[in-house]
């Protein structure tokens, strides 16, 4: 069984300072990791994925992530915030093999601040 | 490229009625999910598509919701009678066959009062 854990439900930022958002997951195979955002009344836009090779990947509107397995973490992060940045992010995870089942994080909500 | 296609967009009914949803996956998708979110969670699988053939409906209440994809292109996601419960956006996805990246439509925000 896999699982994501998003650690804060919601965070607040300034415009300009870092973008830090907490994914840890569980799987018991190696996994293939997700960042969505979603903005207001909008489905879910794919930011990054890790699947394999190089653990930092870089994303779309200037968000990265680092995959750690010894820490089983995802973290996402982005040097300097902008208000269009506001939106909720998920976390997601999934492995390689049929029936690639999409697993959820409960999503961070991400304010930020003039 | 046309994405995944969602209608209606917001659909308001009472407790007990029916409901249904439609999806129009990105062309040469074979996969297709219906995703379940309440409000201030993370989306929730419902069912999986391979082409026309169910792959996982395991978190699917059979007892009231029901989805088919009878040609393998587009879907239809039903819920008869609704629960006040059921109140939620759903969300559909598409795939390419094996492939782990999902592409998501703008989804469907039911209100059940």
């Amino acid at each position: 069984a896999q699982s994501v854990t998003q650690l804060g439900s919601h965070v607040s930022v300034s415009e300009g300072a870092l973008v830090l958002l907490r994914c840890n997951y569980s799987s018991s195979v190696p996994p293939y990791l997700f960042w969505y955002v979603q903005y207001p009344n909008q489905g879910l836009q794919l930011l990054l994925k890790y699947t394999t090779g190089a653990t930092l990947v870089k994303g779309i509107n200037g968000f990265e992530a680092e995959f750690k397995k010894s820490e089983t973490s995802f973290h996402l992060t982005k040097p300097s915030a902008h208000m269009s940045d506001a939106a909720e992010y998920f976390c997601a995870v999934t492995y390689m093999g049929p029936g690639n089942k999409l697993t959820f994080g409960g999503g961070t909500r991400v304010l930020v601040k003039p | 490229e046309a994405g995944v296609a969602q209608s209606p967009r917001y659909k308001i009914i009472e407790k007990r009625q029916s409901v249904a949803f439609w999806c129009n996956p990105i062309s040469g998708h074979a996969t297709l999910y219906w995703y379940q979110q309440i409000l201030g969670q993370g989306p929730k699988l419902l069912i999986q598509f391979q082409n026309n053939g169910v792959v996982d409906d395991s978190q699917l209440p059979k007892d009231r919701f029901s989805a088919e994809r009878l040609k393998g292109v587009d879907s239809t996601l039903k819920i008869q009678p609704a629960k006040l419960e059921d109140s939620a956006v759903y969300l559909c996805a598409s795939s390419f066959s094996g492939e782990e990246t999902q592409y998501f439509g703008p989804g469907t925000r039911l209100l059940v009062l």
